[in-house]
């Protein structure tokens, strides 16, 4: 089974709109953390916000913020005002387990943003 | 002041060779990864090395070797390259539990 589901294969958005990436996660540890990446047409992967399993508020990063509904096991990312630079590709990744030994890093298939002027 | 870098950026070879993939960072991480990106873009973790010791060892077929010769560095080496081993290897660092994963600029591999 999937463990990162991210539904939304391409996205489009109107400049300066908010958009929502969906990310949906399957794990049993009661301890993870979520992430959420940003690869442009260049190649390299920018880390953009990060949510552990126990943070009581939705992380927020500029204007990144992570939608975070633990019950749903959703961790959708929310870019407000969006860019011509926001343009990439974006992926949702878990890390299950904690400490130096079983950690796991599962990523999403990505979703493929393009924000039009 | 690079923080993760990788080793050649660009590798073309034939099948059958031998090659080493270089990686390093200087953020003094103790846990440092290598990913495997295909062509469709779908990400997937190779290994894990937290102190020089590996943690997690994705089922990779055994003509890939990590080797860490001190935790700033994890290079990776490939014996008897096949055509599905093109791709884009990232190396990657963090903090043990740490919050953010730092990754290299990629290294593209083309086996002809």
């Amino acid at each position: 089974a999937q463990k990162i589901t991210q539904t939304q294969p391409g996205m489009f958005v109107q400049e300066k709109e908010a958009v929502t990436l969906d990310c949906t996660y399957d794990t049993s540890d009661p301890s993870y953390g979520l992430f959420w990446y940003k690869q442009p047409s260049s190649g390299e992967m920018i880390f953009l916000i990060y949510q552990g399993s126990y943070d009581q508020q939705n992380a927020t990063e500029g204007r990144y913020s992570l939608n975070f509904q633990k019950a749903r096991k959703s961790a959708n990312l929310v870019i407000s005002a969006s860019q011509l630079g926001d343009s990439a590709m974006y992926f949702c990744a878990m890390r299950e387990g904690q400490g130096n030994y079983g950690q796991n890093f599962v990523f999403g298939p990505g979703t493929r943003l393009s924000v039009l002027p | 002041d690079t923080a993760v870098s990788q080793t050649p950026k660009y590798l073309v070879t034939q099948m059958g060779n031998d090659k080493s993939i270089k990686c390093e960072q200087n953020l003094g991480h103790d846990t440092m990864y290598w990913y495997k990106q295909d062509s469709k873009k779908f990400l997937k973790i190779m290994f894990s090395y937290n102190n020089k010791e590996l943690i997690i060892n994705e089922t990779v077929p055994n003509r890939f070797s990590p080797k860490s010769p001190d935790k700033a560095h994890l290079n990776l080496h490939i014996n008897s390259l096949e055509l599905g081993d093109s791709a884009v290897y990232f190396c990657a660092s963090s903090q043990t539990q740490g919050n953010e994963q730092f990754f290299g600029p990629g290294t593209r591999l083309t086996v002809l």
